[in-house]
């Protein structure tokens, strides 16, 4: 059963660059045929896609974040990658990255438990 | 963007009600609608998926139901761990878009 784990600072100032990783166990990254996607949540606020990437490297971004968002795979370690460049307040939140098929059809199906981000001086 | 819109925000129900939350798109996605419970502090959850497919190990007193840009999660007899926020998603087309939440509270 595949499981999606999330890392990352924890804290981080203002201007910073965000970086977030997401390990992926239980299956290769890089067999099927898959998006996998970044989404957050800022406190006791809905959710909002930041943007996915393809298995096989084509990537897609949420227009208002796509100046500042790098979404990357590393197949090596099973790993995806996340980052924000020029970080605010407004950028605290819980990430999660997420799995849907490459089709669209199924739905964010796989999850990671998500880690929290806060931006503070 | 193609926008979503849930109703209600929020709902009050009791144990064994029939509960309907709906979420309407803002131009036709065909099927491509995504329902997910959220429990505080813990990742979304797929509920639905296509609109009226349910994931594997979800209840079956879950349902969804529509097509183009009106779609409905219906809950047919609520159960005590049911309270939670729902969020439709839409993957027609990126970026995909969340509704903004139906929070079910207990009455």
């Amino acid at each position: 059963q595949v499981q999606l784990q999330e890392s990352g600072p924890g804290l981080m100032k203002p201007s910073q660059t965000l970086s977030l990783t997401c390990t992926v166990s239980g299956d290769s990254i890089s067999s099927g045929s898959y998006y996998w996607s970044w989404i957050r949540q800022p406190a006791g606020k809905g959710l909002e896609w930041i943007g996915r990437i393809y298995t096989r490297g084509a990537t897609n971004f949420n227009p208002s974040l796509k100046s500042r968002v790098t979404i990357s795979v590393d197949t090596s370690k099973n790993q995806l990658s996340l980052k924000l460049s020029s970080v605010t307040a407004a950028d605290s939140a819980v990430y999660y990255c997420a799995r849907c098929d490459y089709y669209d059809s199924s739905g964010l199906d796989v999850w990671g438990q998500g880690t929290t981000v806060t931006v503070s001086s | 963007d193609i926008q979503m819109t849930q109703s209600p925000s929020s709902l009050s129900a009791s144990v064994g009600d029939r509960v309907t939350i709906t979420c309407r798109a803002s131009q036709s996605i065909s099927t491509y609608l995504h329902w997910y419970q959220q429990k505080p502090g813990k990742a979304p959850k797929l509920l639905i998926y296509s609109a009226s497919s349910l994931q594997s190990g979800v209840p079956s007193r879950f349902s969804g139901s529509g097509s183009g840009t009106d779609f409905t999660l219906t809950i047919s007899s609520l159960q005590p761990e049911d309270f939670a926020t729902y969020y439709c998603q839409q993957s027609y087309s990126t970026p995909y878009i969340f509704g903004q939440g139906t929070k079910l509270e207990i009455k």
